[in-house]
């Protein structure tokens, strides 16, 4: 079945690091690859995806890019924030049906210092 | 507009109790998903509706839990004969339609669920 692995937390950087936040996935098929965000006391929000191979997602300064070859999509940053303070999930999404269930990692915190 | 809602916020029961968490999706929205996290883990998938219609509920984890969508927009998770290990955050999203399989699911700050 359809599987995500991710890197483990939490991870702490202080501000103005570059982040790598690694992600692998097991899937059948094609799926499409996500990263979703929970900042504390928030639901998820979407932060990038990508539908296809060599797609590069990018929103707020973080990119991903879906590689077939290696079945990752690891999330970067060149320079964090202490905004960026969060749980990072990597997800994909893939149904039996016609539908785009996903299927989560277990999420990286992610805690950035002045 | 108006994102998706979830109620009641929070819900303690007690084990073996019958309960109730609804979702109101973004208007428009005929997909809608439900989704299970457990503390310290990443959501679990647990039914996918299209329309009025349950299209995928591979993910429920037994027959204690069911859901309904009766009209094609708010959708109601029903647990029966609650157990501790029923206790975490439940999810619902939306999405436009659902079938693209490129579309973005827009969720709800959850329900947090607790069984003592």
């Amino acid at each position: 079945g359809n599987s995500v692995t991710q890197m483990e937390g939490p991870v702490t950087l202080s501000e103005e690091a570059f982040l790598t936040i690694n992600c692998t996935y097991t899937a059948t098929g094609y799926p499409s690859l996500f990263w979703y965000v929970q900042y504390p006391g928030e639901g998820l929000q979407l932060l990038l995806k990508a539908t296809k191979a060599d797609d590069k997602g990018s929103n707020k300064g973080f990119e991903a890019t879906y590689r077939k070859e290696t079945t990752s999509f690891h999330l970067e940053k060149g320079s964090v924030q202490v905004s960026d303070s969060a749980v990072y999930f990597c997800a994909l999404g893939k149904g039996d049906f016609g539908n785009e269930k996903l299927t989560f990692g277990t999420g990286t915190r992610l805690t950035i210092i002045p | 507009g108006a994102g998706v809602s979830q109620t009641p916020s929070n819900k303690v029961t007690e084990k073996g109790k019958y309960v109730e968490l609804r979702c109101d999706p973004i208007s428009g929205h005929t997909a809608l998903y439900w989704y299970r996290q457990s503390l310290g883990q990443g959501p679990e998938f647990l039914i996918y509706f299209q329309g009025t219609g349950a299209a995928d509920d591979s993910g429920l984890p037994n027959d204690r839990f069911f859901a309904v969508r009766p009209e094609g927009s708010v959708s109601t998770l029903k647990i029966q004969r609650t157990e501790r290990g029923d206790s975490a955050v439940y999810l619902c999203a939306s999405s436009l339609a659902g079938t693209s399989g490129q579309e973005t699911q827009y969720f709800g700050p959850g329900t947090r669920l607790l069984v003592l």
